[in-house]
């Protein structure tokens, strides 16, 4: 089953200007993780924020989360055409003492030069 | 360090055949992840290798589907015989430890995948 809803699908804008993509989430989580996936490639890792935690930077990536809402945003600021990907939230859930790694459906952002 | 390694990158089989996926995870990582994501969705869970143990296989529709880690390293999933439904791209994924709820503190690390096209 999938755990993270994003918003929206997809999102189009010019080069230069600031990418939001929001998940929501339903149950409790231990940590939220933002990947990325160029076309046709693997999902590598952006960045974790934990459940205690509010905000996190990573270079132009910006991470919001709100447990009380059940909701993340990850901001890309200056975004570049190299940012066109798709972006997944994924929330880890416990699973027999140990923990598995559920992902929403993803926002396909297209950067455009 | 060397990534996760798959093959192939790409099949195109017809419904009924059967095929097998090979996964060689980061040298060292205990825990190994099948993972299956049609196009349009997000990556789902198939199953979950701690060692060579199986951890979590409640997604793996084991009718047709199997998976195994030898020695608990490399891992191959097979689809005997595959469907039409089948066609997705599978995922595979390692981290270094059977990881304590709440103790994270990276990512999952995650091959290129193997792209399947059943026709």
């Amino acid at each position: 089953s999938q755990q993270g809803e994003e918003d929206p699908q997809a999102l189009s804008i010019q080069e230069g200007e600031n990418a939001t993509m929001n998940c929501s989430y339903k149950t409790s989580i231990n940590n939220l993780q933002w990947y990325r996936q160029n076309s046709g490639r693997g999902l590598v890792h952006l960045i974790l924020i934990r459940s205690n935690e509010r905000e996190k930077h990573s270079g132009r990536l910006r991470v919001t989360l709100d447990t009380s809402k059940k909701s993340s945003s990850l901001l890309i600021t200056a975004s570049r055409a190299a940012d066109t990907a798709s972006y997944f939230c994924a929330t880890v859930q416990s699973q027999g003492g140990s923990e598995k790694l559920v992902f929403g459906k993803g926002t396909k952002l297209t950067v455009n030069p | 360090e060397a990534g996760v390694a798959q093959s192939p990158r790409y099949k195109i089989i017809e419904k009924r055949q059967s095929v097998a996926f090979w996964c060689n995870p980061i040298s060292g990582h205990a825990t190994l992840y099948w993972y299956q994501q049609i196009l349009g969705q997000g990556p789902k869970l198939l199953i979950q290798f701690q060692n060579n143990g199986v951890v979590d296989d409640s997604q793996l529709p084991k009718d047709r589907f199997s998976a195994e880690r030898l020695k608990g390293v490399d891992s191959t999933l097979k689809i005997q015989p595959a469907k039409l439904e089948d066609s997705a791209v599978y995922l595979c994924a390692s981290s270094p430890v059977r990881r304590p709820v709440g103790r994270t503190k990276d990512g999952y690390t995650f091959g290129s995948g193997t792209r399947l096209t059943v026709v």
